[in-house]
This record gives structure tokens, C-alpha cells and sequence, in this order.
């Protein structure tokens, strides 16, 4: 079992629809949860991240721990096309370094 | 300012035959990170450089992976006598160094990865 899982998708929703984006993790002394954004042919970018459980807004965008389920999340409101993109949560401890466990990535796609 | 780079972008080697992969970090970045994107695999861990401190290998797949930083700053990843397995895109990033507890995170600044095809 992974330690980190996401369901890959694909998802598709229409413009303006609210996407939820969901990750389980195994592992408690995650410390730093992370949202990446990913294009076709690009490296991750980070979209946000987390200091332990609690939510974080930023725009369109909210991101959400809680720790006590192992469970994080994303809301993108007002979704648009340019929001189509593979999006990987990614976790990390203060005793690993910088090593970043990501899950598997959702491929979203917004229909004009 | 420019972002990490990486090349070549493209490599398709035969099995067999050793790859070089090679990465330019940010400048100032103390930590430079390696990981593998791979379609069953999903975004993997390789190996991490901090500074002068021995280097993080724990996701080193095997003996025929190795990687090294010069300088503190340009790094390469081998990868001798590559099988059909090998086949992913090679992701570098680079970070000021990481946190070591708090709430602030030292982001890390993907490249644009090269994609490496095996025959």
C-alpha cells in the first residue's frame, strides 16, 4: 500500500463547476501537506500547502487538512479551462529532508 | 530569474547503453532533488542533496542509478546499462533549505524534466 493514494481520475466537469480533489495518507508524522499543479510536458508547480490540520484559501482555491482522518483536500470553485491539468497532493516530514511523497495525481479536464 | 533547467529534454537510448541526465538549480539553492515520473509509478523520489552533506539515496531503484553534485550546484544523474523499466520522465527540483520544523516551507521549483525512452 502506498503511503500517499489519490484516485487518478480522469475527471471532467463542465466550466464554473466545483471540483473536489481528495488524498489518503498513511503515514502521521507528515507535517507539510502540498498541492501541485501539473501541465502536459511541464514539471509540477505548487498551486499551495499546509502547516499541519487546518484549511487555506487563496482565490479560487482552498485546501484542507485533517489530520485526525489522514485525509486532505482541494476545491477549485468557478473552475475554467485553464484549469485542465494533472493536480498531485505531496506530504513531507521534518526528519526526511526534502523528500516529498506524492500521490498518484488527478487528471482533471474543464469543458468550455 | 531563470528556474531550474534540465537536458536534454528527449533521450532514447538503446537497452544497454548508459544515460546521462543533467540539472542546473536556482541559483542560492542549497537542496537539489531528483525523482521519477513514471506512468504506473506515479512522481517517485530518487535521491536529495543538501549542501556538503552526504546525499539522501534512499530512492535510488538500483546500483545502476547513480547521481552526483559538483560544485554544490550542477548535478547528473546515471543511470548505466538502461532497461525498458527505466523509461520516465527525470524531474529535478531545487530548494533553499529545507524547514526543519515551523510553519513556513521552503518551496521546491520543479524543471521541466527530461523524458527518457528505452528500447
Amino acid at each position: 500500500q502506498k503511503e500517499v493514494e489519490q484516485d487518478p481520475g480522469p475527471l471532467s466537469v463542465p466550466e464554473g463547476a466545483i471540483v473536489s480533489l481528495n488524498c489518503t495518507y498513511s503515514n502521521s508524522a507528515f507535517q507539510y501537506f502540498m498541492w501541485y499543479r501539473q501541465y502536459s510536458r511541464k514539471g509540477p508547480e505548487l498551486l499551495m500547502y499546509t502547516y499541519s490540520s487546518g484549511n487555506k484559501e487563496d482565490g479560487r482555491f482552498t485546501a484542507q487538512v485533517d489530520k485526525s482522518s489522514k485525509y486532505i483536500s482541494l476545491f477549485i470553485r468557478d473552475s475554467q479551462p485553464s484549469d485542465s491539468a494533472t493536480y498531485l497532493c505531496a506530504m513531507i516530514t521534518y526528519n526526511q529532508g526534502g523528500k516529498l511523497i506524492f500521490g498518484q495525481g488527478t487528471e482533471l479536464s474543464v469543458k468550455p | 530569474g531563470a528556474g531550474v533547467s534540465q537536458s536534454p529534454s528527449n533521450k532514447v537510448t538503446e537497452k544497454g547503453k548508459d544515460v546521462e541526465l543533467r540539472c542546473d538549480p536556482i541559483s542560492g539553492h542549497t537542496a537539489l532533488y531528483w525523482y521519477r515520473q513514471s506512468l504506473g509509478q506515479g512522481l517517485e523520489f530518487l535521491i536529495y542533496f543538501q549542501g556538503n552533506s552526504a546525499p539522501d539515496k534512499s530512492g535510488l531503484p538500483s546500483d545502476r542509478f547513480s547521481a552526483e553534485r559538483t560544485g554544490g550546484s550542477v548535478s547528473t544523474l546515471t543511470i548505466q546499462r538502461t532497461q525498458q523499466e527505466d523509461s520516465a520522465v527525470y524531474l529535478c527540483a531545487s530548494s533553499l533549505t529545507p524547514s526543519q520544523g515551523g510553519p513556513s516551507y521552503n518551496e521546491q521549483f520543479f524543471g521541466p524534466g527530461t523524458r527518457l525512452t528505452v528500447l
